[in-house]
Protein backbone atom coordinates (compact mmCIF):
# COMPACT_ATOMS: atom_id res chain seq x y z
CA UNK A 1 0.00 0.00 0.00
CA UNK A 2 0.99 3.50 -0.70
CA UNK A 3 1.76 5.69 1.61
CA UNK A 4 2.57 9.17 2.44
CA UNK A 5 4.26 11.05 5.23
CA UNK A 6 4.85 14.69 6.03
CA UNK A 7 7.04 14.91 8.77
CA UNK A 8 6.27 18.09 9.70
CA UNK A 9 2.95 18.60 12.15
CA UNK A 10 3.58 22.74 12.23
CA UNK A 11 5.32 25.90 10.49
CA UNK A 12 5.56 29.05 10.93
CA UNK A 13 6.31 31.93 8.04
CA UNK A 14 6.43 35.43 8.33
CA UNK A 15 4.70 37.37 5.71
CA UNK A 16 6.40 37.94 2.48
CA UNK A 17 8.70 35.03 3.36
CA UNK A 18 9.31 31.49 1.36
CA UNK A 19 8.74 27.95 3.37
CA UNK A 20 8.80 24.78 2.30
CA UNK A 21 6.73 21.71 3.17
CA UNK A 22 8.20 18.49 3.39
CA UNK A 23 5.89 15.12 2.08
CA UNK A 24 7.70 12.00 1.31
CA UNK A 25 6.34 8.74 -0.02
CA UNK A 26 6.07 4.96 -0.87
CA UNK A 27 5.21 3.30 -4.18
CA UNK A 28 6.43 0.33 -6.11
CA UNK A 29 4.52 2.07 -8.89
CA UNK A 30 5.78 4.13 -11.98
CA UNK A 31 3.11 5.89 -13.20
CA UNK A 32 1.01 8.21 -10.12
CA UNK A 33 0.12 11.76 -8.99
CA UNK A 34 0.91 13.51 -6.68
CA UNK A 35 -0.78 16.89 -4.86
CA UNK A 36 -0.92 19.51 -2.21
CA UNK A 37 -4.14 20.21 -0.71
CA UNK A 38 -4.96 23.23 1.17
CA UNK A 39 -7.34 23.38 3.85
CA UNK A 40 -8.05 26.33 5.86
CA UNK A 41 -10.39 26.65 9.20
CA UNK A 42 -13.84 26.00 8.64
CA UNK A 43 -13.71 26.07 4.66
CA UNK A 44 -13.61 23.12 2.41
CA UNK A 45 -10.03 21.86 0.70
CA UNK A 46 -8.86 23.47 -2.23
CA UNK A 47 -6.35 21.83 -4.63
CA UNK A 48 -3.01 24.32 -4.30
CA UNK A 49 -1.05 22.39 -7.13
CA UNK A 50 -0.49 18.99 -8.79
CA UNK A 51 2.05 17.01 -10.51
CA UNK A 52 2.62 14.14 -12.70
CA UNK A 53 5.16 11.57 -12.26
CA UNK A 54 6.21 11.02 -15.91
CA UNK A 55 6.32 14.79 -16.00
CA UNK A 56 10.41 15.77 -15.05
CA UNK A 57 9.91 19.57 -15.04
CA UNK A 58 7.90 20.57 -11.58
CA UNK A 59 5.07 22.49 -11.55
CA UNK A 60 4.17 25.88 -10.71
CA UNK A 61 1.26 27.44 -9.81
CA UNK A 62 1.80 31.31 -9.36
CA UNK A 63 3.79 31.37 -5.72
CA UNK A 64 3.47 28.02 -5.50
CA UNK A 65 5.79 25.43 -7.00
CA UNK A 66 6.87 21.89 -6.07
CA UNK A 67 10.45 19.89 -6.34
CA UNK A 68 9.40 16.35 -7.14
CA UNK A 69 12.22 14.19 -6.67
CA UNK A 70 11.13 10.97 -8.12
CA UNK A 71 14.29 8.84 -7.38
CA UNK A 72 13.86 10.36 -3.43
CA UNK A 73 10.14 9.56 -3.93
CA UNK A 74 10.32 13.53 -2.06
CA UNK A 75 7.41 16.35 -3.29
CA UNK A 76 8.27 19.08 -1.26
CA UNK A 77 5.98 22.49 -1.84
CA UNK A 78 7.56 25.92 -1.84
CA UNK A 79 5.59 28.94 -0.77
CA UNK A 80 7.38 32.27 -1.79
CA UNK A 81 6.20 35.37 -0.60
CA UNK A 82 3.88 34.21 1.84
CA UNK A 83 0.65 36.08 2.46
CA UNK A 84 -1.91 35.79 5.71
CA UNK A 85 -4.04 33.84 3.86
CA UNK A 86 -1.77 31.24 3.16
CA UNK A 87 -2.73 29.95 6.57
CA UNK A 88 -3.86 26.44 6.27
CA UNK A 89 -3.00 23.03 6.87
CA UNK A 90 -1.49 21.46 3.85
CA UNK A 91 -1.85 18.15 2.66
CA UNK A 92 -0.11 16.33 0.58
CA UNK A 93 -1.45 13.30 -1.72
CA UNK A 94 -0.79 10.45 -3.85
CA UNK A 95 -2.84 8.78 -6.48
CA UNK A 96 -3.06 6.29 -8.94
CA UNK A 97 -4.89 3.92 -11.24
CA UNK A 98 -4.76 0.81 -8.65
CA UNK A 99 -6.81 2.51 -6.10
CA UNK A 100 -9.36 4.04 -8.58
CA UNK A 101 -7.49 7.35 -8.34
CA UNK A 102 -8.81 8.39 -4.94
CA UNK A 103 -6.37 10.01 -3.07
CA UNK A 104 -4.20 8.58 -0.78
CA UNK A 105 -3.42 11.71 2.05
CA UNK A 106 -0.10 12.83 4.66
CA UNK A 107 -1.21 13.36 8.10
CA UNK A 108 -1.11 17.37 7.05
CA UNK A 109 1.21 20.65 8.12
CA UNK A 110 -0.04 23.06 9.77
CA UNK A 111 0.89 26.43 8.25
CA UNK A 112 0.88 29.50 10.74
CA UNK A 113 2.01 32.97 9.05
CA UNK A 114 2.69 35.47 11.19
CA UNK A 115 1.70 39.37 9.70
CA UNK B 1 -18.56 28.76 -9.57
CA UNK B 2 -19.99 25.26 -9.06
CA UNK B 3 -19.76 23.85 -5.85
CA UNK B 4 -20.31 20.56 -4.52
CA UNK B 5 -23.11 20.60 -1.38
CA UNK B 6 -22.82 18.75 1.38
CA UNK B 7 -25.86 19.00 4.01
CA UNK B 8 -25.92 18.99 6.95
CA UNK B 9 -23.05 20.81 7.93
CA UNK B 10 -22.56 19.90 11.89
CA UNK B 11 -24.49 16.89 13.23
CA UNK B 12 -24.71 15.62 16.81
CA UNK B 13 -26.21 12.62 17.96
CA UNK B 14 -25.92 9.68 20.55
CA UNK B 15 -24.36 6.52 20.27
CA UNK B 16 -26.72 3.66 18.57
CA UNK B 17 -28.92 6.36 16.91
CA UNK B 18 -28.82 6.05 13.13
CA UNK B 19 -26.88 9.64 10.68
CA UNK B 20 -27.12 10.31 7.04
CA UNK B 21 -25.29 12.97 5.25
CA UNK B 22 -26.45 13.68 1.61
CA UNK B 23 -23.91 15.38 -0.91
CA UNK B 24 -24.65 17.21 -4.39
CA UNK B 25 -21.59 16.72 -6.78
CA UNK B 26 -20.68 19.22 -9.49
CA UNK B 27 -23.62 19.03 -12.09
CA UNK B 28 -22.16 15.88 -15.05
CA UNK B 29 -19.20 14.56 -12.50
CA UNK B 30 -19.57 11.39 -13.05
CA UNK B 31 -16.65 10.16 -9.75
CA UNK B 32 -18.05 10.78 -6.22
CA UNK B 33 -15.62 10.28 -3.29
CA UNK B 34 -16.44 10.11 0.48
CA UNK B 35 -13.49 10.46 3.14
CA UNK B 36 -13.40 10.47 6.19
CA UNK B 37 -11.32 13.08 8.39
CA UNK B 38 -10.48 12.23 12.32
CA UNK B 39 -9.23 15.99 13.89
CA UNK B 40 -5.77 16.10 13.01
CA UNK B 41 -5.12 13.68 10.57
CA UNK B 42 -5.53 13.24 6.60
CA UNK B 43 -8.52 12.28 5.09
CA UNK B 44 -9.19 8.40 4.21
CA UNK B 45 -11.77 7.42 1.68
CA UNK B 46 -14.48 5.51 2.28
CA UNK B 47 -16.14 4.95 -0.75
CA UNK B 48 -15.78 6.13 -4.23
CA UNK B 49 -18.82 5.87 -6.78
CA UNK B 50 -18.49 5.94 -10.79
CA UNK B 51 -22.06 7.03 -11.79
CA UNK B 52 -24.24 4.92 -9.98
CA UNK B 53 -21.58 1.68 -9.52
CA UNK B 54 -19.92 1.75 -6.52
CA UNK B 55 -15.53 1.38 -7.54
CA UNK B 56 -14.49 0.90 -4.21
CA UNK B 57 -16.03 0.49 -0.92
CA UNK B 58 -12.97 -1.67 0.37
CA UNK B 59 -12.02 0.54 3.72
CA UNK B 60 -16.38 1.16 4.44
CA UNK B 61 -17.34 -0.45 7.69
CA UNK B 62 -20.31 -2.64 5.88
CA UNK B 63 -21.65 -3.58 9.55
CA UNK B 64 -22.64 0.07 10.05
CA UNK B 65 -21.92 2.47 6.93
CA UNK B 66 -23.81 2.75 4.26
CA UNK B 67 -23.98 4.52 0.92
CA UNK B 68 -25.94 4.65 -2.41
CA UNK B 69 -25.94 7.12 -5.41
CA UNK B 70 -28.85 5.49 -6.86
CA UNK B 71 -29.23 7.71 -9.82
CA UNK B 72 -25.19 8.48 -10.77
CA UNK B 73 -26.13 12.42 -9.33
CA UNK B 74 -26.37 12.80 -5.61
CA UNK B 75 -25.23 10.53 -2.51
CA UNK B 76 -26.26 9.53 1.06
CA UNK B 77 -23.89 8.12 3.53
CA UNK B 78 -25.34 6.88 6.47
CA UNK B 79 -24.13 5.05 9.79
CA UNK B 80 -26.50 2.79 11.51
CA UNK B 81 -26.03 2.70 14.42
CA UNK B 82 -23.30 5.41 14.78
CA UNK B 83 -20.39 4.75 17.46
CA UNK B 84 -18.19 7.51 19.77
CA UNK B 85 -15.34 6.39 17.38
CA UNK B 86 -17.74 7.67 13.97
CA UNK B 87 -16.63 11.12 15.20
CA UNK B 88 -15.01 12.75 12.27
CA UNK B 89 -15.70 15.30 9.74
CA UNK B 90 -17.18 13.42 6.26
CA UNK B 91 -16.23 15.05 3.19
CA UNK B 92 -17.38 14.59 -0.36
CA UNK B 93 -15.55 15.04 -3.61
CA UNK B 94 -16.53 15.04 -7.00
CA UNK B 95 -14.30 14.61 -10.16
CA UNK B 96 -15.26 15.36 -13.81
CA UNK B 97 -14.30 12.21 -15.57
CA UNK B 98 -14.76 8.34 -15.53
CA UNK B 99 -12.54 7.08 -12.99
CA UNK B 100 -11.18 9.90 -11.49
CA UNK B 101 -7.64 9.99 -13.65
CA UNK B 102 -5.95 12.89 -13.95
CA UNK B 103 -9.07 14.80 -12.92
CA UNK B 104 -8.93 17.14 -9.87
CA UNK B 105 -11.20 16.51 -7.05
CA UNK B 106 -13.24 18.84 -5.94
CA UNK B 107 -14.56 18.86 -2.02
CA UNK B 108 -17.54 19.87 -0.25
CA UNK B 109 -17.43 21.66 2.96
CA UNK B 110 -17.85 18.22 5.11
CA UNK B 111 -20.12 17.44 7.18
CA UNK B 112 -19.01 17.74 11.03
CA UNK B 113 -20.38 14.73 13.08
CA UNK B 114 -20.36 14.16 16.72
CA UNK B 115 -21.27 11.14 18.60
CA UNK B 116 -21.99 11.52 22.59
Amino acid sequence: AQTVTQSQPEMSVQEAETVTLSCTYDTSESDYYLFWYKQPPSRQMILVIRQEAYKQQNATENRFSVNFQKAAKSFSLKISDSQLGDAAMYFCAYSNSNSGYALNFGKGTSLLVTP
Amino acid sequence: EAEVAQSPRYKITEKSQAVAFWCDPISGHATLYWYRQILGQGPELLVQFQDESVVDDSQLPKDRFSAERLKGVDSTLKIQPAELGDSAMYLCASSPGKWGGTDTQYFGPGTRLTVL
